[in-house]
């Protein structure tokens, strides 16, 4: 059983480049979401997706894109990166749309640096 | 804006002692609180999902209780030993999609 599956694990990226960091579960969860985990604060919600076909924004939505065309995966994209998205990402799923009494399930994170 | 604080930010405690630490979320819309287990290099693991007043939670050495009325959770440690090293998250869910989470207390259990 695969859980959450993030790829890559690592990416350096220069200053206006784009990119896709994958996310992919196999549990058959409604809910998805994409965390950004800067030091000294914490998890930060970028974007989620109650089932396939339905995205919103997060917290800190700005310079993100999501999809949700199956339920298994729900892409993040960097438009143009910059600096300040250095930080180490987090796509976490969970059982109900909800979410509040289903725990979120954590891929492994993707370690991002722009320079 | 929500705000969900942990205290302390960090916890040096040697090997057998037991150790508390808080989560302070709003008291109003309240649905549930989660608390996660962060071990270095890997990702969180849920400890606890609490949705009632005076609701208390326990696995193995751990344990936590919930006062949504005044809004705060403590999560407890007995006789905590190296293998608890790890950051401790808590997350507050308004019944939204948003799940809020606090900057975490990092334990460190010395041998």
């Amino acid at each position: 059983n695969a859980g959450v599956t993030q790829t890559p694990k690592f990416q350096v990226l220069k200053t206006g480049q784009s990119m896709t960091l994958q996310c992919a579960q196999d549990m058959n969860h409604e809910y998805m979401s994409w965390y950004r985990q800067d030091p000294g604060m914490g998890l930060r919600l970028i974007h989620y997706s109650v089932g396939a076909g339905i995205t919103d924004q997060g917290e800190v939505p700005n310079g993100y894109n999501v999809s949700r065309s199956t339920t298994e995966d729900f892409p993040l994209r960097l438009l143009s990166a910059a600096p300040s998205q250095t930080s180490v990402y987090f796509c976490a799923s969970s059982y109900s749309r909800g979410s509040y009494n289903s725990p979120l399930h954590f891929g492994n994170g993707t370690r991002l640096t722009v320079t | 804006i929500l705000n969900v604080e942990q205290s302390p930010q960090s916890l040096h405690v040697q090997e057998g002692d037991s150790t508390n630490f808080t989560c302070s979320f709003p008291s109003s819309n309240f649905y549930a609180l989660h608390w996660y287990r962060w071990e270095t290099a890997k990702s969180p693991e849920a400890l606890f999902v609490m949705t009632l007043n005076g609701d208390e939670k326990k696995k193995g050495r751990i344990s936590a209780t919930l006062n949504t009325k005044e809004g705060y959770s403590y999560l407890y440690i007995k006789g905590s030993q190296p293998e608890d090293s790890a950051t401790y998250l808590c997350a507050f869910h308004t019944g939204g999609f948003k799940t809020i989470f606090g900057a975490g207390t990092r334990l460190f259990v010395k041998a």
